[in-house]
């Protein structure tokens, strides 16, 4: 059952263009919305994190807009760049159990 | 920084072969993940360990996988015998449970089998 569903599932975005990728939970004991980087041959990397009780977090050029209502997340990716290529995956953290469940992650190209 | 240490980085192996992989986590964090990541997919959790205890193996395929974490720091995973859909990055991260729910993943075992 995949809990955490990520659209789209790849984006060609322009160098200083905005990226969104979005996300979509089941599960309303999840508590923390981490989203990770990863690149080829890498482990994943922890980006951005929000809980449910703000509905938005800011970080540099990262900001994820969170609906509680809707069970929805998205990551927007300001100015993007060409070393912001990578696969990103959302995900959602239960701490009643330290259950980390994942998206099906979103494959970013940003051309020059 | 410290950072989750796990080997080999590349694995190549037969079918019906075993393999191991280990990984040593960040010091201190008493909570470790074991994940299977398929291309193109996300990580799936197969074993998490708190200190030397297995909390959840429900995914973890016991005809053929085994993990230890024997004292409770470094854990081994392994595969016995390999199948051709054990290819995949075998990922371990770790956790310090009991200040974050940050889990801090290592680079993963690329495991390909022939």
């Amino acid at each position: 059952q995949q809990q955490v569903k990520q659209s789209p599932q790849s984006l060609i975005v322009q160098k200083g263009g905005i990226s969104i990728i979005n996300c979509a939970y089941e599960n309303t004991a999840f508590d923390y919305f981490p989203w990770y980087q990863q690149f080829p041959g890498k482990g994943p990397a922890l980006l951005i994190a929000i809980r449910p009780d703000v509905s938005e977090k800011k970080e540099g050029r990262f900001t994820i807009s969170f609906n509680k209502s809707a069970k929805q997340f998205s990551l927007h990716i300001m100015d993007s760049q060409p070393g912001d290529s990578a696969t990103y995956f959302c995900a959602a953290y239960n701490n009643a159990g330290n259950m980390l469940t994942f998206g099906g992650g979103t494959r970013l190209m940003v051309k020059p | 920084e410290a950072e989750v240490a796990q080997s080999p980085r590349y694995k190549i192996t037969e079918k019906s072969q075993a393999v191991a992989f280990w990984c040593d986590p960040i010091s201190g964090h008493a909570t470790l993940y074991w994940y299977r990541q398929i291309l193109g997919q996300g990580p799936e959790l197969l074993v998490q360990f708190q200190d030397e205890s297995v909390v959840d193996d429900s995914q973890l395929p016991k005809d053929r996988f085994s993990a230890e974490r024997l004292k409770g720091v470094d854990s081994t995973l392994k595969i016995q015998p390999a199948e051709l859909g054990d290819s995949a990055m075998y990922l371990c991260a770790s956790q310090d449970s009991y200040s974050t729910d940050t889990q801090y993943f290592g680079p993963g075992t690329r495991l390909t089998v022939l």
